[in-house]
């Protein structure tokens, strides 16, 4: 799979709106792009994916460049429980086949109240 | 959402006994899950990929004979640390994708083992 880089860390104040980025520069036309989050001392979770246009969950939006080589996950409003560290992941899915996800360092977000 | 549970939440054990982790999916049959670990301040990393029906397969430099894994059914694996030593302690985690969906896995809340 295809590399991504990602800030070690970032900070936001309570209730404003986050942008965690990602470059993914070596991205295939078949990779996906996946973002889990991990709270403090439990397992990751699934946060958002998409392939090429931006995408709208509950917990976020995706935003997606148009050549693909980055993407940024957007929190609207952090609340201190979204204090966790983010991880982009990309995921071909070209052999159709569940496959592991292999995790990079993260970013590290930080709620300040 | 669907829902993997681990048991136990966290286990402390003495060098040399053995540890056995469960992981199960709750609501959904999964064929595959993978187990992962985690040092403190690190990132995950897969182990092993758990096969229902078959073998299990390992990452490289991960031991097959000290960490068995057994996919019982298509909603168990269980991780299994053998002679367990204090370098093995760190947080174990497993997730599963439902059969038949690829985009999304869903992880267990984990598994913190300390060897003393």
């Amino acid at each position: 799979d295809a590399k991504t880089t990602q800030p070690n860390s970032m900070e936001s104040n309570e209730e404003e709106p986050v942008h965690l980025p990602c470059n993914h520069s070596t991205i295939s036309g078949t990779d996906y792009i996946h973002w889990y989050r991990q709270l403090p001392s439990q397992g990751p979770e699934y946060v958002i994916h998409g392939l090429t246009s931006n995408v709208n969950n509950r917990m976020a939006s995706l935003a997606i460049a148009e050549d693909r080589k980055s993407s940024t996950l957007i929190l609207h409003r952090a609340t201190l429980r979204d204090a966790a560290v983010y991880y982009c992941i990309l995921r071909s899915l070209s052999s159709g086949s569940a496959r592991q996800l292999t995790f990079g360092s993260g970013t590290q977000l930080t709620v300040l109240p | 959402g669907a829902v993997v549970s681990q048991h136990p939440s966290w286990v402390i054990c003495k060098s040399g006994t053995s540890v056995k982790i469960e992981c199960r999916s709750l609501d959904f049959q999964a064929t595959t899950m993978f187990w992962y670990r985690q040092f403190p301040k690190q990132s995950l990393m897969l182990m092993a990929t758990s096969n229902e029906g078959s073998k299990a397969t390992y990452e490289q430099g991960v031991e097959k004979d000290k960490f068995l894994i057994n996919h019982a059914s298509l909603t168990l694996s269980t991780l299994t640390v053998t002679s367990a030593h204090p370098e093995d302690s760190s947080f174990y985690i497993c997730s599963a994708p439902p059969s038949g969906k690829t985009e999304t896995q869903y992880f267990g809340p984990g598994t913190r083992l300390l060897v003393l």
